[in-house]
């Protein structure tokens, strides 16, 4: 039971265009979203996050944007720029409790082309 | 400042053999994570500590393995015995508190081949 899903394994975008990463979750209880970024052999790295009662958090070139009634999350690169080819994990958090492990999505597989 | 330090970054062994993995959080960071991630997924929760007491072992399988955190810094996270579906890389994460909006902050991983 996929409690976050990444529909798309990869995506190629040219470079100096908007790159558009989408994510959906099923479990209500998530209050808050996370964004990481991973390079081969490296840990993931945190990129942006955005709690349940925003709705867009921007940072630089990084923008995620939250549709609660949706279940839907999306994370917007604008420019698009060479070093920003990786894999880009969604996350959740917020089951209660002081639990607040990360729930992962399979991640997207983002190849920007000159 | 350090980031999460995880060794071995590698390690070979086979099945029915034991294992164990390393982690030393950012110094100061009370919670730890260990996570596991199977090539093709994303990392999945194994267990979190917050100091040295367990919050959520919920997903560890706990006939095989086992962590640990003495005096609230340093992990090891052990697998005994091995079987072929461990082979992934074990990430140690760890955030300064306990909130859940407290980022976590990840290590390298060790990548684990069971033959």
């Amino acid at each position: 039971d996929q409690q976050v899903k990444q529909n798309s394994p990869s995506l190629s975008v040219q470079e100096g265009r908007i790159s558009i990463l989408n994510c959906d979750y099923t479990n209500s209880m998530f209050d808050y979203f996370l964004w990481y970024k991973k390079y081969p052999a490296e840990g993931p790295t945190f990129l942006i996050s955005i709690s349940s009662i925003k709705d867009k958090n921007e940072d630089g070139r990084f923008t995620v944007f939250l549709n609660k009634s949706a279940k839907h999350l999306s994370l917007h690169i604008v420019p698009s720029q060479p070093g920003d080819s990786a894999v880009y994990f969604c996350a959740a958090s917020g089951v209660g409790g002081g639990a607040d492990g990360l729930t992962f999505g399979k991640g997207t597989h983002l190849i920007i082309q000159p | 400042e350090a980031g999460v330090a995880q060794s071995p970054r590698y390690k070979i062994i086979e099945k029915r053999q034991s294992v164990a993995f390393w982690c030393n959080p950012i110094s100061g960071h009370a919670t730890l994570y260990w996570y596991q991630q199977i090539l093709g997924q994303g990392p999945k929760l194994l267990i979190q500590f917050q100091n040295n007491g367990v919050v959520d072992d919920s997903q560890l399988p706990k006939d095989r393995f086992s962590a640990e955190r003495l005096k609230g810094v340093d992990s090891t996270l052990k697998i005994q015995p091995a079987k072929l579906e461990d082979s992934a890389v074990y990430l140690c994460a760890s955030s300064a508190g306990t909130g859940g909006t407290d980022t976590q902050y990840f290590g390298p991983g060790t990548r684990l081949t069971v033959l």
